[in-house]
């Protein structure tokens, strides 16, 4: 089984300053974990993914995230947030290394709201 | 570029009527899914297919089904539409292990 939690539903931050989102998952087999924003009214953009190389990955549009396993974590950061990060943010989860259907299945997390103040 | 096409944007249907909601993919993708999305839910799985005419249900399969006659295209019926059933749909698609593209979604209010 494997489960996604997003710690917050909602993040405001002033545009310049430093973006995190925090993402906590649990899984059973070895995960591959993403990042994807979501803009009003619009489809899911990946942002960035881990799939066990390096545990720091960079994404799109500056952001990046860390993959902590003793911590069970992948938080996404950016240093200095634009306008245009506004948006809804999902962390998801996939098995890797675990056989049959289990192998395409997705686990997202709530969800975070991320407003940019001028 | 990969694109998933969801051909539908915006429907509004009466309670009771079948729906279908129609993907496409055209990257031979074997992987399809179908979630929907509710405000403070996120994203939640229906149902999604590993091959042609192979399906699994997702956390949420209750008044749904699917149809996967040939590979690139995946279908999501409401066989008897009701109210608590509106909500916006995303199809997805994938190889196994690789990135997962998303649809733009597809808005449905039943009334």
């Amino acid at each position: 089984a494997q489960s996604v939690t997003q710690l917050d539903s909602h993040v405001s931050v002033s545009e310049g300053t430093p973006v995190l989102l925090r993402c906590n998952y649990s899984s059973s087999y070895s995960p591959s974990l993403f990042w994807y924003v979501q803009h009003p009214n619009k489809g899911l953009q990946l942002l960035l993914k881990y799939t066990s190389a390096a545990t720091l990955v960079k994404g799109i549009n500056g952001f990046e995230a860390e993959f902590k396993k003793s911590e069970t974590s992948f938080h996404l950061t950016k240093p200095s947030a634009h306008m245009s990060d506004a948006a809804e943010y999902f962390c998801v989860v996939r098995p890797t290394g675990a056989g049959g259907t289990s192998y395409g299945k997705l686990t997202f997390g709530q969800g975070t709201i991320l407003t940019v103040h001028p | 570029d990969v694109k998933v096409t969801q051909s539908s944007r915006y429907l509004v249907k009466r309670t009771g009527e079948k729906v279908f909601l129609e993907c496409v993919q055209d990257m031979d993708h074997e992987n399809m899914f179908w979630y929907r999305q509710d405000p403070g839910l996120g994203l939640r799985l229906i149902y999604f297919s590993y091959d042609v005419k192979m399906k699994e249900k997702g956390d949420i399969p209750e008044g749904y089904s699917v149809s996967r006659e040939k590979k690139e295209r995946f279908s999501l019926i409401l066989e008897s539409a009701s109210t608590n059933q509106t909500s916006m749909y995303l199809c997805a698609s994938s190889f196994t292990g690789n990135t997962i593209y998303f649809g733009e979604g597809s808005w449905l209010t039943v009334v």
